[in-house]
């Protein structure tokens, strides 16, 4: 299959870390993605990371891979009130018809409690 | 950079008239852009590959007649919601591909009554 999956819900207090993990089933994926949805918003790019990569860090956000086990968890350090919001993981295709296309998890709301 | 838009950001109509969504990169060419639709409280489904000048490519289950997509341009894509439905209500997203990543439009809220 394709399934993308990740938590629904998560919930921490202002100033904790978050992570939101997320699973995912093609192992020929060459790049895997953060976005951040905000309420009645698109989805922003938060930042992604290429397969042959076990990490990536950029500012308060630290992305890990682990390819072994198709598993990617996102990291937000010092995580604020404005972190709200809907955080969907995505793979990119590697091969096949849709080649290239997205394949999105539903998403796992993060609310932050100050 | 690489940014993206979609207008409008909202539209109500009435049931059996049509709307058109339109989504632009507005810094970079894209030759292939792609729409979303998003349901309450659930992850996007890709509907369509839209490819300059040629064809969109609809997923399964959607379908084209009803959905009709125009890549005219490297820099425009539209989605025209035909005879649109209350069950066509929807948040209709598109995104861009601009050096092997998708770039997204803010969206538009389709509200058939």
């Amino acid at each position: 299959g394709e399934d993308v999956e990740q938590s629904l819900f998560l919930s921490v207090r202002e100033g904790d870390s978050s992570v939101i993990n997320c699973t995912y089933t093609d192992s020929s994926s060459t790049y895997l993605y953060w976005y951040k949805q905000e309420p009645g918003a698109g989805l922003q790019l938060l930042t992604y990371i290429f397969s042959n990569m076990d990490m990536k860090q950029d500012q308060r956000l630290t992305v890990l891979l682990n390819k072994k086990d198709k598993h990617l968890s996102l990291r937000i350090a010092d995580t604020q009130t404005g972190d709200s919001a809907i955080y969907f993981c995505a793979e990119k295709k590697g091969y096949g018809g849709s080649q290239g296309n997205l394949i999105f998890g539903k998403g796992t709301k993060l609310s932050v409690k100050p | 950079g690489a940014v993206v838009s979609q207008h409008p950001s909202w539209v109500i109509c009435k049931s059996g008239t049509s709307v058109k969504i339109e989504c632009r990169s507005l810094d970079f060419q894209a030759t292939t852009m792609f729409w979303y639709r998003q349901f309450p409280k659930q992850s996007l489904m890709l509907m369509a590959t839209s490819n300059e000048g040629s064809k969109a490519t609809y997923e399964q289950g959607v379908e084209k007649d009803k959905f009709l997509i125009n890549h005219a341009s490297l820099t425009l894509s539209t989605l025209t919601v035909t005879s649109a439905h209350p069950e066509d209500s929807s948040f209709y997203i598109c995104s861009a591909r601009y050096q092997d990543t998708q770039y997204f439009g803010p969206g538009t809220r389709l509200t058939v009554l």
